[in-house]
């Protein structure tokens, strides 16, 4: 079975500065990865995927995650905060080539952006 | 192109009764899932249908229930509600085609 771990469930960080998000999954088989961010009252939406290819995967909003097959890692970075960037952020893994929708969620990281 | 529209956005409901919550996916997604998002639980998928027939379920109890249309709508059914089934509902639709899952706005339920 899959399952993923978000250390931290609330960040908090300056704007202007690093956001660092870590996750970490267990799966016998390299999963897909994704990082989905969710404003208040809303739905997710989705920043970015790894599923083949190049390891370091570029999103929206400036943000990026390097897929590490040897630390089974996908940690999230955006260089420098903005405020809007406050929202809660969850890393998903799915199994590859399936032919299933089925998503594993970490339990989120919340992040607070301070001015 | 519209996304995962789903319906309605916000209700209540009494401990006992039942609830259904639609879900439309992005048009020519043929695969719609549902989840549940709680503060305690977090995010669990619930099931996933694919032409009309359900293709996986999660542990959850019989009194969550779905079907899809044959125009891929979906619809879940949540039977004898209890406090506990206060949540975000979340929909999610994918094509055949990608690997990517877009979500709708959600339907928050609460149970009083």
């Amino acid at each position: 079975a899959q399952s993923v771990t978000q250390l931290g469930s609330h960040v908090s960080v300056s704007e202007g500065a690093l956001v660092l998000l870590r996750c970490n999954y267990s799966s016998s088989v390299p999963p897909y990865l994704f990082w989905y961010v969710q404003y208040p009252n809303q739905g997710l939406q989705l920043l970015l995927k790894y599923t083949t290819g190049a390891t370091l995967v570029k999103g929206i909003n400036g943000f990026e995650a390097e897929f590490k097959k040897s630390e089974t890692s996908f940690h999230l970075t955006k260089p420098s905060a903005h405020m809007s960037d406050a929202a809660e952020y969850f890393c998903a893994v799915s199994e590859p080539k399936a032919a299933g929708n089925k998503l594993t969620f970490g339990g989120g990281t919340r992040v607070l952006v301070k001015p | 192109k519209a996304g995962v529209t789903q319906t309605p956005r916000y209700l209540i409901k009494t401990r006992g009764q039942q609830v259904t919550l639609s879900c439309s996916p992005i048009s020519g997604h043929r695969s719609v899932s549902w989840y549940q998002q709680t503060p305690g639980q977090g995010l669990q998928f619930l099931f996933e249908y694919f032409s009309e027939t359900q293709r996986n379920k999660g542990n959850f109890p019989g009194r969550f229930s779905g079907r899809q249309f044959s125009n891929s709508r979906s619809e879940m059914n949540v039977s004898t509600l209890e406090l506990g089934d206060s949540a975000l509902y979340l929909c999610a639709s994918r094509g055949q085609s990608g690997n990517t899952i877009y979500f709708g706005e959600g339907s928050w339920l609460t149970v009083v």
